[in-house]
């Protein structure tokens, strides 16, 4: 059935590291958000793409955070270097429409631990 | 500043029962607004959808419900079952020039004890 693939499904890393968390979005949708989920801030939106072009990052911290789609099939989030505060889960959602109201199908997300 | 408040923050209902969660927003100006529902260590997923036009809206047992006069929503669960153990989120959009721009609340955790 068709879903939304992250990996890895858990990261820890340490301090400083390069952190690559990968996205397969569903076959045909043509939008991509980001988002992080913590405790303390709840779920936000880190970035959204539409046919694979950035339209908003505003919610990422540019220093640090960069967001790609290499092609149709992948999504990329990328940290470096990773701080502890980025420990957090990461979720991929993609849907078929063109605005940030597309209905977003969720991937299970990305569990990641700095210390 | 767009704020999304969700009360309670956490409720524990026998199985069976109904349970009432709250959203409250001062979101401006008010394009449309979605429950969520997120399972333990699982993305979340979309209950519903409503627009400035709608003030009620049903899927199966979780009944949504909007005023935009007062910029409040609630979501109902009828007839709990241990399977509605879950936070739900409440999301605002808001229009923008350069798009609707997302709000979240911080959710309701939902216990649904035997």
């Amino acid at each position: 059935d068709a879903r939304v693939t992250q990996t890895p499904r858990h990261k820890v890393t340490e301090m400083g590291q390069e952190v690559t968390m990968r996205c397969q979005p569903i076959l045909g949708h043509n939008t991509v958000f980001w988002y992080r989920q913590t405790m303390m801030q709840g779920l936000e939106l880190l970035a959204y793409f539409r046919n694979r072009a950035p339209l908003d990052d505003s919610g990422m911290p540019k220093d640090r955070f960069s967001a790609e789609m290499p092609d149709a099939t992948l999504a990329t989030l990328k940290i470096q270097p990773s701080e502890p505060r980025d420990s957090a889960v990461y979720f991929c959602a993609s849907g078929l429409g063109t605005g940030y109201w597309t209905e977003a199908f969720f991937g299970q997300g990305t569990r990641l631990t700095v210390v | 500043k767009n704020q999304v408040e969700q009360s309670p923050q956490s409720l524990i209902i026998l199985e069976g029962k109904n349970c009432t969660l709250q959203c409250n927003y001062t979101v401006s100006p008010f394009s449309n607004l979605r429950w969520y529902k997120q399972d333990t260590g699982r993305g979340p997923v979309s209950l519903t959808i409503m627009t400035f036009s709608e003030n009620t809206k049903s899927n199966g047992r979780y009944t949504a419900t909007l005023d935009a006069d007062t910029k409040q929503s609630s979501l109902h669960i009828t007839a709990s079952q241990l399977s509605d153990s879950a936070s739900y989120i409440c999301v605002v959009s808001a229009l923008g020039a350069a798009g609707n721009k997302l709000t979240f609340g911080g959710g309701t955790r939902v216990l649904v004890k035997p």
